[in-house]
């Protein structure tokens, strides 16, 4: 079993939409949870990190923890084209970072 | 966040010969890693470049082939030797950054084409 699973997609979401991301891990004693984007050709971007249960929120964006659940997803509202990326999702686990394979996220204008 | 720059930023090499990619932070980190990106593919950890100290390497990545240097703080390379086409990725080095809890950024990448 991998340690972080993504759905790969692709998702498409109108232009406007919220576009909902989701990412499951296997290690219940995970501390802390990251949400990175990727456009094409380019490295890694941190948009979001949460540690605590429930939701958080910067900008257009909400990261929702659910440890019980062990399920981490990003929320983004009102969807832009430049949103369009491969969103990676990452946990620390024992001071180790795991990533998962990325879903790509099409906006269509 | 640290600044964090690669150098090159993408290079085409020829079968056998090998190429040092050089990561360098604009503060001190501790922690500095290596990872490969091949394309449509998640990241993959080649190693912790520990300072002072030699890398730790993941499995099915060795020194031999991807010798790494970190001499100070601000500072680690990654050479991948006698390369093959199946070396062609993107090469990118993150840095750890320390406090409640730790968060890990990325270097811009180096694109290596093997031919």
């Amino acid at each position: 079993q991998k340690e972080v699973e993504q759905n790969s997609g692709p998702l498409s979401v109108p232009e406007g939409a919220i576009a909902s991301l989701n990412c499951t891990y296997s290690d219940r004693g995970s501390q802390s949870f990251f949400w990175y984007r990727q456009y094409s050709g380019k490295s890694p971007e941190l948009i979001m990190s949460i540690y605590s249960n429930g939701d958080k929120e910067d900008g257009r964006f909400t990261a929702q923890l659910n440890k019980a659940s062990q399920y981490v997803s990003l929320l983004i509202r009102d969807s832009q084209p430049s949103d369009s990326a491969t969103y990676l999702c990452a946990v620390n686990t024992g001071n180790q970072f795991y990533f998962g394979t990325g879903t790509s996220l099409t906006v269509i204008p | 966040s640290a600044v964090i720059s690669q150098k090159p930023s993408r290079d085409i090499c020829q079968r056998g010969t090998s190429l040092t990619i050089q990561c360098q932070v604009d503060s001190q980190v501790t922690m500095m890693f290596w990872y490969r990106q091949q394309p449509g593919q998640s990241l993959t950890l080649i190693a912790t470049a520990n300072q002072g100290s030699e890398a730790t390497y993941e499995s099915g990545f060795v020194i031999d082939k991807f010798p790494i240097s970190r001499p100070n703080l601000t500072f680690s390379t990654l050479t991948v030797s006698n390369m093959s086409p199946e070396d062609s990725s993107i090469y990118l080095c993150s840095v750890e950054e320390t406090g409640y809890y730790n968060e890990q950024f990325f270097g811009p990448g180096t694109r290596l084409t093997v031919l």
